[in-house]
């Protein structure tokens, strides 16, 4: 079966400094990756998806970037972290069909605080 | 610019009660329409994934329904019990599999 999961659970980092964010998505080959943040008071929010190693479409202009190095491994990062990074991260992954019908399966988050 | 509305925002039910809530979404260009049910502390959980006008789904006490021609889906809790108490997000697909989310509607079911 399909495991996803991410690390870190909670982060508390300062104004200014990096971020790493991994997900890594078991027991399937050739995912569709996604990335969404849901900030305060707001929905979930799409930031990055990826359909294959290197290819990443951004969906919002932002701090942020997204890489994906191999098949199951999908990396949201900054150079510089700002306040209005603060979130809930969550990574999701899906069949890489060409239907838009499939589930995306969503890993535990992590919780960012930017202080 | 595609917009999802989930109403109400909250609602607050009595264990035994039977509820709903709306989704509503874009009537163009239509893919899919997924519920998903999130749990304080869990991950995002699929419950539906719809895709036909006149589609109706069911999973134990839940059921959902979709009109795609006015852009509308329904998700119905029977006999909501405290296990029930998550928020409910409801989201539209479209090009390349990728969701647009509504904000939810958080749900709590008191004993």
């Amino acid at each position: 079966s399909q495991t996803i999961h991410q690390w870190p659970a909670t982060l508390v980092q300062p104004v200014g400094s990096p971020l790493s964010l991994e997900c890594t998505v078991e027991g399937t080959s050739n995912p569709n990756l996604y990335w969404y943040r849901q900030a305060a008071g707001r929905g979930l929010q799409l930031l990055f998806y990826s359909v294959g190693i290197g290819q990443i479409s951004s969906e919002v202009p932002q701090n942020l970037s997204a890489s994906r190095p191999q098949d199951r491994q999908f990396i949201l990062s900054s150079k510089k972290l700002l306040l209005s990074d603060s979130g809930f991260y969550l990574c999701a992954w899906r069949l890489g069909l060409a239907g838009s019908q499939e589930t995306q399966y969503f890993g535990p988050g992590t919780r960012l605080l930017v202080l | 610019i595609l917009n999802v509305e989930q109403s109400p925002q909250s609602l607050h039910v009595q264990e035994g009660d039977s509820t709903n809530f709306t989704c509503s979404f874009p009537s163009s260009n239509f893919y899919a329409l997924h519920w998903y049910r999130w749990e304080t502390a869990k991950s995002p959980e699929a419950l539906f994934v719809m895709t036909l006008n006149g589609d109706e789904k069911k999973k134990g006490r839940i059921s959902a329904t979709l009109n795609t021609k006015e852009g509308y889906s329904y998700l119905y809790i029977k006999g909501s019990q405290p296990e029930d108490s998550a928020t409910y997000l409801c989201a539209f697909s479209f090009q390349g599999g990728k969701l647009i989310f509504g904000q939810g509607t958080e749900l709590s079911v008191k004993p």
